[in-house]
Formats: structure tokens, C-alpha cells, sequence
């Protein structure tokens, strides 16, 4: 069964300032997709930014990119320039097709951003 | 696009009664849901995956005769908490995804926040 795992249960960063959030996870499997979920304070869940297994090339969304590290297992989440609004519960999340669209999620981290 | 709502969004029933959550996909049609348990500052765990036209599968742990999934249409699958208790409160989240194989993205309702006195 795969596992995602999230080591960080809360962070702090400054506003304007850069945080990295970290994500390992556990498959034997080759294809798979990876996503960052964003949880504010209204609980709903906001994807942030998703990565493709068979894609080197690391994701992107504006102030948000990821770290992907396929051998290593690891897909960190770094947001750039952060903003109050970025306060929320991230969630790592892994997916494959094969498996029912399934989403399986790390515990998460509670990120404060203070001004 | 790809909207999905839930309702309600709060609700709160007697220790006993019966309690149905609905989820709707607004702007497509979702051949398949899922239906997540959230207790405060933890993870989102998946209850059941919902299919239209056939029965739910739940996931191991879950009670399926006391979370019944019902998956009716193409836009609507509903939840509904049999005999609840007070450990059942907790928030309740759906997803659905397009019903292509080229989209793997799903997509959450706001969630229920279901309170058993």
C-alpha cells in the first residue's frame, strides 16, 4: 500500500519570505501523480499543484513550485513570496489511475504565515 | 467549471435519528465520487468511492450499513449517517472527478459539518 508522509505538523514563515514543506512517499510503482492540497481555514480543499510521475520537469504555479525527486521519493512544496492568505493545512496527496482514482493523503502541515 | 456542493453545510440531529448529506456535481456530470471523514487538524480519510448505477465501495474499518452511499445519478450521490452518535460528528467531505480518462483531477465539495447531540 503506498503511504505519504508529511513530517512537518506546523510551520511559521514570515510574510514575503520563502517556506519549502516537505513529502516523502512510499509505492513500488512507476506512474503515478502527486499533488499539493490547500486547506484554509473554510476546510475546502483547494488544489495547489499537481506533478505527473513521467514528467521530469518540475511543477509550477506562480508563486508555488515543487521539488520532485523520483528516486528519492520526495516532492517538497515551496512557496515564494508568502502571503497571509497562504495560511492553511497543506496536504501532500498521491494518486494512481489504476488504483480507482484513490487519493491518499499525509497527515498534513499547518502553515502560519505571520505578518 | 467543475463545481461541486454539498448540503447542507451544517447540521446538527439527535443521538438516533437518521442524517443524509447530499453532494452535487454543478456543472458535469461525475461517474464516480468519494466520500471523505475529517476530524479537526487531521487528514482527510476516505470512507467509500461512489459509482453511479452500482453499489459503493467502502473502505476497510468502515460501517457500510451505517454509512449508506447512494450514487443515484450522474450529479448527485448522497451519504446518509444511520443511527448516529456522538462519535460520528465529525466534518464530511466529497470529490468527484470527470468523467474522462484523461482527467485524474478531483475536485471537493465545501464539506458538512455534522454535530450528533
Amino acid at each position: 500500500a503506498q503511504t505519504v508522509t508529511q513530517s512537518q505538523p506546523e510551520m511559521s514563515v514570515q510574510e514575503a519570505e520563502t517556506v519549502t514543506l516537505s513529502c516523502t512517499y512510499d509505492t513500488s510503482e512507476n506512474n503515478y501523480y502527486l499533488f499539493w492540497y490547500k486547506q484554509p481555514p473554510s476546510r475546502q480543499m483547494i488544489l495547489v499543484i499537481r506533478q505527473e510521475a513521467y514528467k521530469q520537469q518540475n511543477a509550477t504555479e506562480n508563486r508555488f513550485s515543487v521539488n520532485f525527486q523520483k528516486a528519492a521519493k520526495s516532492f517538497s512544496l515551496k512557496i515564494s513570496d508568502s502571503q497571509l492568505g497562504d495560511t492553511a493545512m497543506y496536504f501532500c496527496a498521491f494518486m494512481k489511475r489504476e488504483y480507482g482514482n484513490k487519493l491518499v493523503f499525509g497527515a498534513g502541515t499547518i502553515l502560519r504565515v505571520k505578518s | 467549471g467543475a463545481v461541486v456542493s454539498q448540503h447542507p453545510s451544517w447540521v446538527i440531529c439527535k443521538s438516533g435519528t437518521s442524517v443524509k448529506i447530499e453532494c452535487r456535481s454543478l456543472d458535469f456530470q461525475a461517474t464516480t465520487m468519494f466520500w471523505y471523514r475529517q476530524f479537526p487538524k487531521q487528514s482527510l480519510m476516505l470512507m467509500a468511492t461512489s459509482n453511479e448505477g452500482s453499489k459503493a465501495t467502502y473502505e476497510q474499518g468502515v460501517e457500510k450499513d451505517k454509512f449508506l452511499i447512494n450514487h443515484a445519478s450522474l450529479t448527485l450521490s448522497t451519504l446518509t449517517v444511520t443511527s448516529a452518535h456522538p462519535e460520528d460528528s465529525s466534518f464530511y467531505i466529497c470529490s468527484a472527478n470527470l468523467p474522462s480518462t484523461a482527467s485524474y483531477e478531483q475536485y471537493f465539495g465545501p464539506g458538512t459539518r455534522l454535530t450528533v447531540t
